[in-house]
């Protein structure tokens, strides 16, 4: 099957501070970016997406930079709450197939 | 307006075994996708479904398969289960190819 990578990388962050969740995409023909949140014994659960000509989209405390030069995607969560522990996936849109990254463990201290 | 549905949440089989897996999207999205989730591997793709023909597939072997009916729910098999493929099984579902796609909560399966 398809996948980016096996190494699940994992930030502590500490409640209150902002966090900045980074992604590597492979594909320059992507246009479409989502970045989702799984919490545990659940499904990956929309956050926000992008499409390949806009740099940067905000939403509710949380802000999504495309950088199409590197191929590099982040997200960033202002004041980060307990519950914004969770695994935070990027995915790419390639020719109508969507390609998920390996995740980003979140944990938020409090 | 209801999510995604996926049943049976759990199930366990043993090798050798087939099973069909369930998932209802949420009303008026005609594409449902497929992804089966792993510590190892992470989401990986099955296939995609869009007015009861298939759109898309990943690079899994025939014994994985599946179907949409015309009211858009989509079943998918896996047939002669071997115990790799222990996993999560999401369903998702969009509008258009231009929406990003709504997550069930997946079925567990684990094969004994």
């Amino acid at each position: 099957g398809e996948s980016v990578g096996l190494h699940l990388p994992t930030l502590s962050v500490q409640e209150g501070d902002n966090s900045i969740i980074n992604c590597a995409y492979s594909n320059s023909a992507s246009d479409y970016f989502i970045w989702y949140k799984q919490e545990s014994g659940k499904g990956p659960q929309f956050i926000i997406d992008i499409r390949s000509n806009m740099d940067k989209r905000q939403g509710q405390r949380v802000t999504v930079l495309l950088n199409k030069t590197v191929k590099h995607l982040s997200l960033q969560i202002a004041a980060t709450q307990p519950g914004d522990s969770a695994v935070y996936f990027c995915a790419e849109r390639v020719t109508n197939k969507v390609i998920f990254g390996p995740g980003t463990s979140l944990s938020v201290i409090p | 307006k209801a999510g995604v549905t996926q049943t049976p949440r759990y199930l366990i089989k043993t090798r050798g075994q087939q099973v069909t897996l369930s998932c209802s999207p949420i009303s008026g999205h005609r594409s449902v996708s497929w992804y089966q989730q792993t510590p190892g591997q992470g989401l990986q793709f099955l296939f995609e479904y869009f007015s009861e023909t298939q759109r898309n597939k990943g690079n899994f072997p025939g014994r994985f398969s599946g179907r949409q009916f015309s009211n858009s729910r989509s079943e998918m098999n896996v047939s002669t289960l071997e115990l790799g493929d222990s996993a999560l099984y999401l369903c998702a579902s969009r509008l258009t190819a231009n929406q990003p796609q709504h997550f069930g909560d997946g079925t567990r399966l684990s094969i004994l």
